[in-house]
């Protein structure tokens, strides 16, 4: 069975400061990681996935992750946080059967 | 970029009624359409995955008589609830995944359904 985990349910962090949201995975095989990002009531927007290549993966709204093989991580970084990147953020590992399962989310509060 | 759309975005139901929401996506063939139920500030729960023209697979513990889900084109899925009650009250997500011509697409999520059963 393929899982992650993301062991904070709150992150916050002053506005211009370094953002990381934590996730550790469980998976047989390759892992296929996914990150997303929840307005309220909203459905999900991707930020960014690992499938192969560069451990450093770029995505959108300046995010980035970095893949770890040796500490089984997919931690989602901001070198600077704004305000608007308050939301709830989703981990994911995709099954060969492209069913996502999802981390428990972890709430970003970036205060002013 | 690959758009979902979800309709009704809000909807309101009287207890014992069944309530339709159409999930389409607007700009690629949706070869798999998945149905998630999320809680108040909890995670995304996997209800069922449909493929074009095959019957959806549920997951253990979802009432397949009770959502029933229909894909009956490459761009429209619909999950209805029957004979709702309270306890279905939730917010739906569905997300869709498939292909225009060369271009795949990973799962893209549609902006939810709110689903209040009074």
């Amino acid at each position: 069975a393929q899982s992650v985990a993301q062991p904070e349910d709150q992150v916050n962090v002053a506005e211009g400061n370094p953002l990381t949201v934590k996730c550790t995975y469980s998976v047989s095989g390759n892992p296929y990681l996914f990150w997303y990002v929840q307005y309220p009531n909203r459905g999900l927007q991707f930020l960014l996935k690992y499938i192969t290549g560069d451990n450093l993966v770029k995505g959108s709204y300046g995010f980035e992750a970095e893949f770890n093989k040796s500490q089984t991580s997919f931690h989602l970084k901001k070198p600077s946080a704004l305000v608007s990147d308050s939301a709830l953020y989703f981990c994911a590992v995709r099954a060969n059967d492209y069913k996502l399962s999802f981390g428990a989310g972890t709430t970003v509060t970036v205060r002013a | 970029g690959a758009v979902v759309s979800q309709h009704p975005s809000r909807v309101i139901c009287k207890s014992g009624t069944s309530v339709k929401i159409e999930c389409r996506s607007l700009d690629f063939q949706a070869t798999t359409m998945f149905w998630y139920r999320q809680f108040p500030k909890k995670s995304l729960m996997l209800m069922a995955t449909s493929n074009e023209g095959s019957k959806a697979t549920y997951e253990q513990g979802v009432e397949k008589d009770k959502f029933l889900i229909n894909h009956a084109s490459l761009t429209l899925s619909t999950l209805t609830v029957t004979s709702a009650h309270p306890e279905d009250s939730s917010f739906y997500i569905c997300s869709a995944r498939g292909r225009t011509g060369r271009m795949e697409y990973e799962q893209y999520f549609g902006p939810g359904t709110r689903l209040t059963v009074t």
